[in-house]
């Protein structure tokens, strides 16, 4: 049981590359999440997946698409990255998220755009 | 900003001691999560509490909610050098959504 898996660890791009983050989770979960995190700013909600089929934005989604591919799967696309986008991205996962269960989170990727 | 806001942005103690840390949020919430986050580690979920409770105990760890306050603390007893991390309040305000506050950064000297 790996919980909540993110690829890559680490990433470099130059400016107006694309590239996608994966995440997967074997919980079963219904909800998945995205997450920026910058420092002193907290986490920053960039888009979920309340259930497989819907995706929705959250507080910073400008710059980023998703894909709910299935239950287990969600990924994360930059489309043409710009150094704002310079950040430490999680994925999380929760049973249900009406009632915003307790989240899981994977181990994050650290993405640099130079 | 609905964001919970995390007092003090950091924290010494001595290991042993008692650590507190409180959270301030601005609308009613639904319920209110405590995390910790390891120096280059996602989230892990600590414990949550319900609008409708007072106080919870999980281990080491006593939480509490005052709703006419809007705000809540987390108290860690006996304090261990493993304690050292960046603790998270998340407030949910009955959608489907957490919303994070900045953290304070707990360091236990040995």
């Amino acid at each position: 049981n790996a919980g909540v898996t993110q690829t890559p660890k680490f990433q470099v791009l130059k400016t107006g590359q694309s590239m996608t983050l994966q995440c997967a989770q074997d919980m079963n979960h219904n909800s998945m999440y995205w997450y920026r995190q910058d420092p002193g700013m907290g986490l920053r909600l960039i888009y979920y997946s309340a259930s497989e089929g819907t995706t929705d934005k959250g507080e910073v989604p400008n710059g980023y698409n998703v894909s709910r591919l299935n239950k287990r799967e969600f990924s994360l696309r930059l489309e043409s990255a710009a150094p704002s986008q310079t950040s430490v991205y999680f994925c999380a996962s929760s049973v249900v998220a009406p009632r915003a269960d307790t989240q899981y989170f994977g181990p994050g990727t650290r993405l640099t755009v130079l | 900003s609905q964001q919970g806001e995390e007092d003090p942005q950091a924290l010494s103690i001595q290991e042993g001691e008692n650590a507190t840390m409180n959270c301030s949020y601005k609308t009613s919430i639904n319920n209110l999560q405590w995390y910790r986050q390891n120096s280059g580690r996602g989230l892990v979920h600590l414990i949550l509490i319900r609008s409708n409770e007072r106080e919870k105990h999980s281990g080491r760890l006593r939480v509490t909610l005052d709703t006419s306050k809007k705000s809540s603390s987390l108290l860690i007893t006996a304090s261990r050098a493993a304690d050292t991390a960046s603790y998270f309040c998340a407030t949910n305000f009955g959608n489907e959504k957490l919303t994070f506050g900045t953290g304070t950064r707990l360091t236990i000297i040995p």
